[in-house]
């Protein structure tokens, strides 16, 4: 069964100060790997989708990239308006080829 | 604002009641999706309409049915609700049926089964 792990649940920075969010993943075949940001109390707003080892896309602070396990959501001089959970989701392809989520990773970016 | 719309915002009702959330999906979009959202599980797929049929199940309850009209909108209807029940539900809107085009979601309903 495709699994997502993302690591950490929670991560705390002061503005300016770089860091990157983990997902690692567990699926038969990849189609796809996607980030989406979540505000509380609102919907997923898509981010990326990346789809093969090696492959890597920015927008403005972020930039995720993707391995063969996992993929690397990296966060350059974040701001507090980057404050947000973070969700990874893949996308296999057998079977169901349903998304899979991760539980995300909180990142509260304090100014 | 991602142009996916869903109505209520909130809901509380009573164990063992109906409710009715209501979707909207992006102009253009044909496929719409259901999730639902609690605390201890993220986001879990529930069902997946295509142009007005349905494509695909995931976790979905017996208890819960849905369906997409004519005009694309969807309604996700939960009956007999337990406590359980209690969650964020989301829909989520895409061009194609394929789930690797983007899924667009929308603001959400809240639902608290007392």
């Amino acid at each position: 069964e495709d699994q997502v792990t993302q690591s950490p649940e929670a991560l705390r920075l002061q503005e300016g100060e770089s860091s990157s969010l983990n997902c690692s993943y567990t699926v038969s075949g990849l189609r796809g790997l996607f980030w989406y940001r979540q505000d509380p109390g609102k919907g997923p707003e898509f981010l990326f989708t990346l789809y093969s080892a090696g492959e890597e896309k920015e927008k403005e602070r972020l930039k995720a990239t993707l391995t063969k396990k996992e993929s690397f959501l990296h966060i350059t001089a974040p701001k507090p308006e980057d404050s947000a959970t973070y969700l990874c989701a893949v996308q296999g392809n057998t079977g169901f080829q349903k998304l899979v989520f991760g539980t995300g990773t909180r990142l509260l970016v304090s100014p | 604002d991602s142009g996916v719309t869903q109505t209520p915002k909130h809901l509380i009702t009573a164990t063992g009641q109906r409710v009715t959330l209501r979707c909207s999906p992006r102009s253009g979009d044909l496929s719409v999706y259901w999730y639902q959202q609690s605390l201890d599980q993220g986001l879990q797929f529930l069902i997946q309409y295509y142009n007005g049929e349905e494509r695909a199940k995931g976790n979905i309850l017996e208890r819960f049915s849905a369906q997409q009209f004519p005009d694309l909108h969807s309604e996700l209807n939960l009956s007999s609700l337990e406590l359980g029940d209690s969650a964020l539900y989301f829909c989520a809107s895409a061009l194609g049926w394929d789930y690797t085009d983007t899924q667009y979601f929308g603001p959400g309903t809240r639902l608290t089964v007392l």
